[in-house]
């Protein structure tokens, strides 16, 4: 079963638009929501995160608006680059007293911005 | 301070045989978890280990299995390859404490069953 679905599948944006990326999830015991970025012949890297406890977080070009009474999260890119094309991975993840945080991914959006 | 080192980065066989994925975590790192990434499919869990012990476990058949190093050092083995197992597999190391959060991936390895 998906438990974090992700949308679109592909996305072309132009240089300097913006580009958004839209995720969704079932589990309510979701409490950490992070983005990766993810280069052609590379491991995914973390991009940015949100926890449930904050609506918005900004670094830089990039912006997580997080709806937690919809369960939906999503991805704003400002002033999209060329440099920026790549596929983003939505995911989110719960710990355990154990320690073990399980992360879910989404099926992942290819992004391409042109010149 | 060296990232996640997978090996090897490319590999080729056919159906039938077996596989051994190596994963060497960030210093420090006693979290692995392996994914396979397929077109579409995006990031499907497989395992995490954290000190030696199998923490969780992905819907995998049994043919996929993994093991960890008390050096941290982890390794998965597929066994009777089939077709649908060509995937990049990807090895991501983390803390592993309580909600640390960030993965860090490897560049993964790429196997192509013939």
């Amino acid at each position: 079963q998906q438990q974090v679905k992700q949308s679109p599948q592909s996305l072309i944006v132009q240089k300097g638009g913006i580009s958004i990326i839209n995720c969704a999830y079932e589990n309510t015991a979701f409490d950490y929501f992070p983005w990766y970025q993810q280069f052609p012949g590379k491991g995914p890297a973390l991009l940015i995160a949100i926890r449930p406890d904050v609506s918005e977080k900004k670094e830089g070009r990039f912006t997580i608006s997080f709806n937690k009474s919809a369960k939906q999260f999503s991805l704003h890119i400002m002033d999209s680059q060329p440099g920026d094309s790549a596929t983003y991975f939505c995911a989110a993840s719960s710990g355990n007293s154990g320690g073990y945080q399980k992360v879910t991914f989404g099926t992942g959006t290819k992004l391409q911005v042109i010149p | 301070k060296a990232g996640v080192t997978q090996t090897p980065r490319y590999l080729i066989k056919t159906r039938g045989q077996q596989v051994t994925l190596s994963c060497s975590p960030i210093s420090g790192h006693r979290s692995v978890s392996w994914y396979q990434q397929t077109p579409g499919q995006g990031l499907q869990f497989l395992f995490e280990y954290f000190s030696e012990t199998q923490r969780n476990k992905g819907n995998f058949p049994g043919r996929f299995s993994g093991r960890q190093f008390s050096n941290s050092r982890s390794e998965m083995n597929v066994s009777t390859l089939e077709l649908g197992d060509s995937a990049l597999y990807l090895c991501a190391s983390s803390l592993g404490t309580y909600n640390t959060g960030e993965l860090f991936f490897g560049e993964g390895s790429r196997l192509t069953v013939l």
